[in-house]
């Protein structure tokens, strides 16, 4: 049961437009969304989150949108560069039964970023 | 940013032996850890919730007996990897989490290659 989906496994931008990777998620106990890009053989990097008390949080060229009723965020990266070419990973993250928190990833996106 | 450290960042070994893998989180204290599992293409997934001072909790499919977990210090967690064999190779990523907020922070990853 795939509580995080990232439906578009590769987006391919020209570089300067918009790239917008979008995720949706099942489980309301999430309330705490990220994104993490990552390249081969490499660990996650943080990039950006956003809380479910808000819709929009922006860092740079970076911007989340989350709109909680349809359950669904997205990342903005705005100009996109060929350096942003790497796989984006949606991740949901919330309390569980015991306490903890648990979080969530989608099966990423690959992003190509032509120059 | 946090810091975690983990190693090897790769290991090449034959069936049937043990490999340790070690996750350190530099400049913070994390009482948990998070071990996950990436096959090629495929998202990150959680085996794993390392507590420290405490047994691991194990996510649904994830062999506790295979995959041991220590959480010895607030600063280190290990995985072993028993008996290992060919169907065991992938990437292994472990996370840690800062205190009072809920941003992971990962590793760089170790390739396992069992032959």
């Amino acid at each position: 049961d795939q509580q995080v989906k990232q439906n578009s496994p590769s987006l391919s931008v020209q570089e300067g437009r918009i790239s917008i990777l979008n995720c949706d998620y099942t489980n309301s106990m999430f309330d705490y969304f990220l994104w993490y890009k990552k390249y081969p053989a490499e660990g996650p990097t943080f990039l950006i989150s956003i809380s479910s008390i808000k819709d929009k949080n922006e860092d740079g060229r970076f911007t989340v949108f989350l709109n909680k009723s349809a359950k669904h965020l997205s990342l903005h990266i705005v100009p996109s560069q060929p350096g942003d070419s790497a796989v984006y990973f949606c991740a949901a993250s919330g309390r569980v039964d015991t306490g903890g928190f648990k979080t969530i990833f989608g099966a990423g996106t690959r992003l190509f970023v032509k120059a | 940013g946090a810091v975690v450290s983990q190693h090897p960042s790769w290991v090449i070994c034959k069936s049937g032996t043990s490999v340790k893998i070690e996750c350190r989180s530099l400049d913070f204290q994390a009482t948990t850890m998070f071990w996950y599992r990436q096959f090629p293409k495929q998202s990150l997934m959680l085996m794993a919730t390392s507590n420290e001072g405490s047994k691991a909790t194990y996510e649904q499919g994830v062999e506790k007996d295979k995959f041991l977990i220590n959480h010895a210090s607030l600063t280190l967690s290990t995985l072993t990897v028993t008996s290992a064999h060919p169907e065991d190779s992938s990437f292994y990523i472990c996370s840690a989490r800062e205190s009072l907020n809920e941003k992971l922070f990962f590793g760089s990853g170790t390739q396992l290659s069992v032959l």
